[in-house]
């Protein structure tokens, strides 16, 4: 059974930094891309950031370009997401997902999500 | 970009009725389109890819149509499990935009 395990989330100030990580079992992680999706409290899903099988590729949203880094270690089986100069509107729920296949976004399964939430 | 537009906002029905969710995209995503359910404290839940294939699991009233610009999530008898958040997503460019959702409760 595939399983992802969000954590690191949690309160930070205003300009901070956090680095959530998402544990991976149950599949060949070295042979998926991966991905970070987010929903703000009360809103819709936001696509933040993909990042391939052997991480040669990696994209990000518009909103979080320049600030975020995607990343992964094949070895440890493990997603990271490093956010740095994080704002208010960054606060939400992050969840890992799994590419579907190699066609292409297509998530599924996805993890139960870390809350960031960035207040002063 | 392409933007994915869902509608209506909210659908409330009863147990027993079919449920018809419309998405409609800003320029064509061919068939490239997925479904998403989503339960209150849950993450979302694949339901629909490729416009039309059901995910692993997914009951059969679940059936997607559509191609180009505009695309259906029908559930043809609602079952009390069903009354969820549903999300379009698309994958034919970057960014691969969600809809902002259809409400589906019970009536």
């Amino acid at each position: 059974e595939v399983q992802l395990l969000e954590s690191g989330g949690g309160l930070v100030q205003p300009g901070g930094s956090l680095r959530l990580s998402c544990a991976a079992s149950g599949f060949t992680f070295s042979s998926y891309s991966m991905t970070w999706v987010r929903q703000a409290p009360g809103k819709g899903l936001e696509w933040v950031s993909t990042i391939t099988d052997n991480s040669v590729s990696a994209l990000y949203a518009d909103s979080v370009k320049g600030r975020f880094t995607i990343s992964r270690d094949n070895s440890k089986t493990t997603l990271y997401l490093q956010m740095n100069s994080l704002r208010v509107e960054d606060t939400a729920v992050y969840y890992c997902a799994k590419y579907y296949d190699d066609r292409g976004s297509i998530f599924d399964p996805w993890g139960q999500g870390t809350l960031v939430t960035v207040s002063s | 970009e392409i933007v994915l537009t869902q509608s209506p906002a909210t659908l409330s029905l009863s147990p027993g009725e079919r449920a018809t969710l419309s998405c409609r995209a800003s320029q064509s995503v061919d068939t490239q389109l997925a479904w998403y359910q989503q339960k209150p404290g849950q993450a979302p839940r694949l339901v629909i890819y490729d416009a039309f294939n059901r995910a692993t699991g997914v009951p059969a009233r679940f059936g997607g149509s559509g191609s180009g610009t505009d695309f259906t999530l029908t559930i043809s008898s609602l079952e009390p499990e069903d009354f969820a958040v549903y999300y379009c997503q698309h994958r034919r460019s970057w960014p691969p935009n969600f809809g902002g959702g259809t409400r589906v409760e019970i009536q």
